[in-house]
C-alpha cells in the first residue's frame, strides 16, 4: 500500500526486555516523526528525522529510547530494558515537508501497541 | 506547551452541528486537525496556515485566528461517520507539532 506501515501491530514484552518497533514511511517522504500515545491522550512527540538525520530527539523520555533511520527511509525505535510505564501506542508519521513550517500533512501509521508485563 | 481543546467530549444526534476549539498560549504558524477512531491511525482533516483563513472539507470546516492563537473546527449536519476523537496540532516552531488532548465526539442515530 501507499500508506505508512508499522510493525508489529502489537507487542507484549516482559519488563527488562528490549524491543524494536519498525516504521516504513510513505516513499519519498523526507520527514519522519515518532510519537507516544497514552490511552485517552493526544500523541506526544518523541523524535524527528529529516532524511537520515535525527534533528530532534528532545521528546525521548530516557536514554533507554533510541531511534534511527540509517538510509533515510525505514526507521526503527528501540527501547532497552523496558519498564511498565513504557506501555503505550507508538505512532510513526511521515510528511513530504522538509525543514521549515509544515504546510503538508503528517500521515500516520496504525501504530504499535506495546504492553510491558 | 500543549494546546487546550474544548470541549473534552460532546454527544450529538445525527444531523446536529458541533464546534471544537483549540487554543494556544504561543504565537502559531499553523494548526493541523485530525480525527482518530479507536485503534486506528489519526486521519488528516486540514491544515490552516497563519493568515486567518478558513478551510472546508465536505461538511467540516475550520478557522484560524492567529491573533487570538485559536482555531475552531466546525462540523455541520453531523453523520455517524464523524464519531471519533478530534485532535488539533499546533506549530509554533519548525516542523514540530504539539498535540492537544483531544475532543471525543459521539454521534447517536
Amino acid at each position: 500500500g501507499a500508506g505508512v506501515s508499522q510493525s508489529p501491530r502489537y507487542k507484549v514484552a516482559k519488563r527488562g526486555q528490549d524491543v524494536a518497533l519498525r516504521c516504513d514511511p510513505i516513499s519519498g517522504h523526507v520527514s519522519l516523526f515518532w510519537y507516544q500515545q497514552a490511552l485517552g491522550q493526544g500523541p506526544e512527540f518523541l523524535t524527528y528525522f529529516q532524511n537520515e538525520a535525527q534533528l530532534d530527539k528532545s521528546g525521548l523520555p530516557s536514554d533507554r529510547f533510541f531511534a534511527e533511520r540509517p538510509e533515510g527511509s525505514v526507521s526503527t525505535l528501540k527501547i532497552q530494558r523496558t519498564q511498565q510505564e513504557d506501555s503505550a501506542v507508538y505512532l510513526c508519521a511521515s510528511s513530504s515537508s522538509g525543514a521549515g513550517y509544515s504546510n503538508q500533512p503528517q500521515h500516520f501509521g496504525d501504530g504499535t501497541r506495546l504492553s510491558i508485563l | 506547551q500543549q494546546p487546550v481543546q474544548s470541549p473534552q467530549a460532546v454527544i450529538l444526534r445525527e444531523g446536529e452541528d458541533a464546534v471544537i476549539n483549540c487554543s494556544s498560549s504561543k504565537a502559531l504558524y499553523s494548526v493541523h486537525w485530525y480525527r482518530q477512531k479507536h485503534g486506528e491511525a489519526p486521519v488528516f482533516l486540514m491544515i490552516l496556515l497563519k493568515g486567518g483563513e478558513q478551510k472546508g472539507h465536505e461538511k467540516i470546516s475550520a478557522s484560524f485566528n492567529e491573533k487570538k492563537q485559536q482555531s475552531s473546527l466546525y462540523l455541520t449536519a453531523s453523520q455517524l461517520s464523524y464519531s471519533g476523537t478530534y485532535f488539533c496540532g499546533t506549530e509554533d516552531s519548525n516542523y514540530q507539532l504539539i498535540w492537544g488532548a483531544g475532543t471525543k465526539l459521539i454521534i447517536k442515530p
